[in-house]
């Protein structure tokens, strides 16, 4: 079964600028999930799909990232313009999504995208 | 908002010998699920153990146990015979209950870095 596909691995920017990344979930995963993780701590969730429709969004910074999830599959999160702070790790996260809440559920992260804004 | 207070930020341990990494939180739901998760060096994060907060029996997977104290909202993480694949930063993550604007967010720790000495 395939994982969590993420691109690009890398990304070099300088402030001001705008960058986009690209997530594929595993197949059949109705839950999609983005979080940021600054070196050092632990992921926070930028944003939450369910389906195509967003269910937490509420630490999303919304004046300069977006995210969506078109036809329900994979998905793609846009920063514009890019801060210095931006500068983390963007994991994408996916689940099966059945359940009520996506209670118990395992969630299954991708590689990765390092962001390193200059 | 969850709290979530993993207190050892590094920790070590010869093969073979067991460890323990401690975990807090902080939550107001009497039904919960809560996840260890590990990440190592390759940075892709994966599921190591899960416990159901209604189910009074540690959860246990090979070598990975738990000691789940609900009373005092405490989530340890015991790695028997250790291994040098088990390097790795270690996050404890509780999950809210589904309802309301919920759906099931993770909210994750500052992470334990556990190294595995030979």
């Amino acid at each position: 079964e395939a994982g969590v596909a993420q691109s690009p691995r890398y990304k070099i920017i300088e402030k001001r600028q705008s960058v986009a990344f690209w997530c594929n979930p595993i197949s059949g995963h109705a839950t999609l999930y983005w979080y940021q993780q600054i070196l050092g701590q632990g992921p926070k969730l930028l944003i939450q799909f369910q389906n195509n429709g967003v269910v937490d969004d509420s630490q999303l910074p919304k004046d300069r990232f977006s995210a969506e999830r078109l036809k329900g599959v994979d998905s793609t999160l846009k920063i514009q313009p890019a801060k210095l702070e931006d500068s983390a790790v963007y994991l994408c996260a996916s689940s099966l999504g059945e359940g009520l809440g996506n209670q118990g559920e395992t969630q299954y992260f991708g590689p990765g995208t390092r962001l390193l804004v200059l | 908002a969850q709290t979530v207070t993993q207190s050892q930020p590094e920790m070590s341990v010869q093969e073979a010998e067991t460890v323990t990494l401690s975990c807090t939180y902080d939550t107001s739901e009497n039904n919960y699920y809560l996840f260890w998760y590990k990440q190592p060096p390759s940075r892709q994060m994966i599921l190591v153990i899960r416990q159901e907060a209604y189910k009074q029996q540690n959860a246990t997977e090979n070598r990975f146990s738990v000691n789940f104290q609900k009373a005092a909202k405490s989530f340890s993480l015991k790695i028997s015979d250790s291994q040098l694949g088990d390097t790795a930063m270690y996050f404890c993550a509780p999950q809210q209950n589904a309802g309301g604007t919920s759906y099931g967010k993770l909210t994750f720790g500052q992470g334990t870095i556990l190294t595995v000495h030979p």
